[in-house]
């Protein structure tokens, strides 16, 4: 069975960059027919979809977060990555990494396996 | 832009069947999941394609989606359930996942 565990600095500064790692591990991403995906919850709010990416690097992104959003994938380390530029306290979220059924099912969404989730505070 | 409405909260006596709407305009054309979310856990996937349950979520928990409604009906319903519950869709037009606003399930 799929386990992912996000990583990443818990603050960050207004108008830097995020940086968070999901780590995969009960199985090989590239042999795994998923899509893998971000999702963000602020405190107390609602979960919004950020982006997925395909072990190749095909990329789905969330289009009001396309111009600050970059999504890498490193099949050798069975990780994936998320950069966000020029953040905002409005960035302040629980950031959830999780597999993505796109593969199969040929569009975004359905997500089954989730990581634990790891909370980014933007502050100065 | 396409959104998805859910009512903010739904109150449920133990035992009873809740039922959990999601609406959109023309959501049959659409394919839904269905997600719960204990406090303070990761959400969990309930329903997917609609009306399919994922390997180990109990037969209490069932999906319809048809016209302008997508429906979660959980049956029997258990302390165990109080979550909140968030229906989620791909929409083509915007190549956005979207996800409802989430409906907090109290159980009575």
């Amino acid at each position: 069975q799929l386990q992912l565990q996000e990583s990443g600095p818990g603050l960050v500064k207004p108008s830097e960059t995020l940086s968070l790692t999901c780590t995969v591990s009960g199985g090989s991403m590239q042999r795994s027919n998923y899509y893998w995906a971000w999702i963000r919850q602020p405190p107390g709010k609602g979960l919004e979809w950020i982006g997925s990416i395909y072990y190749s690097g095909g990329t789905y992104y969330n289009p009001s977060l396309k111009s600050r959003l970059t999504i890498s994938i490193d099949t050798s380390k069975n990780q994936f990555s998320l950069k966000l530029t020029s953040v905002t306290a409005a960035d302040t979220a629980m950031f959830y990494c999780a597999t993505d059924r796109a593969a199969v099912t040929g569009t975004p969404g359905d997500f089954d396996y989730w990581g634990q989730g790891t909370l980014a505070i933007v502050s100065s | 832009s396409y959104v998805l409405t859910q009512p903010p909260s739904v109150s449920v006596a133990p035992g009873r069947t809740a039922r959990i709407t999601c609406g959109g305009n023309n959501i049959g054309s659409k394919t839904v999941h269905w997600y719960q979310q204990r406090p303070g856990q990761a959400p969990v996937l309930v329903v997917h394609d609609d009306s399919d349950r994922p390997s180990g979520i109990p037969e209490r928990f069932s999906g319809s989606n048809s016209g302008n409604t997508a429906t979660l009906t959980i049956s029997r319903v258990e302390a165990g359930d109080e979550a909140d519950y968030y229906c989620q869709v791909w929409d083509s037009y915007s190549d956005h996942v979207l996800f409802g606003g989430g409906t907090k399930l109290t159980v009575l």
